[in-house]
């Protein structure tokens, strides 16, 4: 069935460094997929998205990757900032007569250390 | 400013009452969702509006009703046939149903005792 993962439900990283959040889709019928950052209770905030003509797309300071191959998704972000801890949402479209409708994943929650 | 409105931010309620959750857009967009997410969770749908005056159910519609009479307003009631009804509520638009970024409001934290 459909199905979005994250591989790493938690990431640590220094302050500096870049960050990678991966994410795993079942669905290979898919055709697109978007990332949210959500701060601890706040709503969802739009990061990036990508089509799956593309197999990647850049933004300030955040780049999406899509292998459609493995049906792998991946956010990276550069030089990351104390203001980056949160927790990330990747989601996919719906398939079939759901379509237009995004399926999310659990979350990955990104720790920026100082 | 251009965005999505949702309030209360917290609203208490005792078991077996309804309530009404607002969600209210001025970005003039056809679309409009309510999820539900649980601590540790992802975004479950409970129904979705691709225009106004039609609503569909989502994935975990049972115990939830919505209306969309306006464009802008799409409110969603939790009834007491909710089992489990605290959670945090959230509302998104989008430009149109379908494969489009959707923009989401604060929230509402619903606790039922």
């Amino acid at each position: 069935g459909e199905s979005v993962g994250l591989h790493l439900p938690t990431l640590s990283v220094q302050e500096g460094d870049n960050s990678i959040i991966n994410c795993a889709y079942s669905n290979s019928a898919s055709d697109y997929f978007i990332w949210y950052k959500q701060e601890s209770g706040k709503g969802p905030q739009f990061i990036i998205d990508i089509r799956s003509n593309m197999d990647k797309r850049q933004g300030q300071r955040v780049t999406v990757l899509l292998n459609k191959t493995v049906k792998h998704l991946s956010l990276q972000i550069a030089a990351t900032q104390p203001g980056d801890s949160a927790v990330y949402f990747c989601a996919e479209s719906g398939a079939g007569g759901s379509q237009g409708n995004l399926i999310f994943g659990k979350g990955t929650k990104l720790s920026v250390k100082p | 400013d251009g965005g999505i409105t949702q309030s209360p931010k917290y609203l208490f309620r005792k078991e077996g009452q309804n309530v009404t959750l607002s969600c209210e857009q001025n970005l003039n967009h056809d679309a409009m969702y309510w999820y539900r997410q649980d601590p540790g969770q992802g975004l479950r749908l409970i129904y979705y509006s691709q225009i106004v005056n039609d609503f569909q159910k989502g994935d975990i519609a049972e115990g939830y009703s919505v209306s969309r009479e306006k464009k802008e307003s799409f409110p969603l009631t939790v009834t007491s046939a909710q089992k489990n009804p605290t959670a945090f509520y959230l509302c998104a638009s989008s430009q149109r149903w379908g494969n489009y970024e959707q923009y989401f409001g604060p929230g509402t934290r619903l606790t039922v005792t």
